[in-house]
């Protein structure tokens, strides 16, 4: 049983294009993360959702939206893509005031050409 | 807000001999420090966790670390590593706050 799961696991679109990436965690973590990995491995967080709650937007782009349908959930939108937007981005959850760790998932590795 | 800076970008070691990845964190507040491991094209992996009390904590595969607060250093160590430990690893701090923060990762490579 994969506790946090990252669809799809290889994403390569063009410019310009909308994609989705979802994640989904049965752990029942009550606050969800995503991160974003560049090509020299820095981990950057994005956004964090408690219970369906936004609580942390860091400076990205507003081309890229969160949505959290419920607290098992995060997904990630992302409209007109750009060349900059190609990394490896991680799903995370995480219980309480996340003392106990952030279970990841294994990456959506997302290519822009 | 709290930060990290993990020390060496990089660290070649040969098989079995002892290895320590570096971590200073600055934070003006308690803070949960962490270690994170990441294999080739696989998420992470948490290793070990220091949240109060003993200031040495053990982790998985034999690895531990050491919070020493006055130095404001959180090292890892292994006292004999094998070719299957090379893998990136990651140093974070976290608050109370929920918003973990990672340092810019160490690239362990272990040598035969």
């Amino acid at each position: 049983d994969t506790a946090v799961s990252q669809t799809p696991k290889y994403l390569v679109t063009q410019m310009g294009n909308d994609k989705s990436i979802k994640c989904e965690q049965n752990l029942g973590h009550d606050t969800m993360y995503w991160y974003k990995q560049d090509s020299k491995k820095f981990l950057k967080i994005m956004f964090s959702y408690n219970n369906k709650e936004l609580i942390i937007n860091e400076t990205v782009p507003n081309r890229f939206s969160p949505k959290s349908p419920d607290k098992a959930h995060l997904n990630l939108h992302i409209n007109s893509l750009e060349l900059g937007d190609s990394a490896v981005y991680f799903c995370a959850s995480s219980q309480g005031t996340g003392s106990y760790g952030y279970t990841f998932g294994s990456g959506t590795r997302l290519t822009v050409v | 807000a709290q930060s990290v800076t993990q020390l060496d970008s990089q660290v070649p070691v040969f098989e079995e001999a002892p290895v320590e990845l570096r971590c200073n964190y600055s934070s003006s507040v308690s803070v949960y420090l962490f270690w994170y491991v990441q294999y080739p094209n696989q998420g992470l992996q948490l290793l070990l966790k220091y949240l109060s009390g003993s200031t040495l904590v053990k982790g998985i595969n034999g690895f531990e670390a050491e919070f020493n607060k006055s130095q404001t250093s959180f090292h890892l160590r292994k006292p004999s590593v094998h070719i299957s430990d090379t893998a990136e690893y990651f140093c974070a701090v976290s608050g109370r706050n929920n918003d973990m923060r990672f340092g810019a990762g160490t690239r362990l490579t272990v040598k035969p």
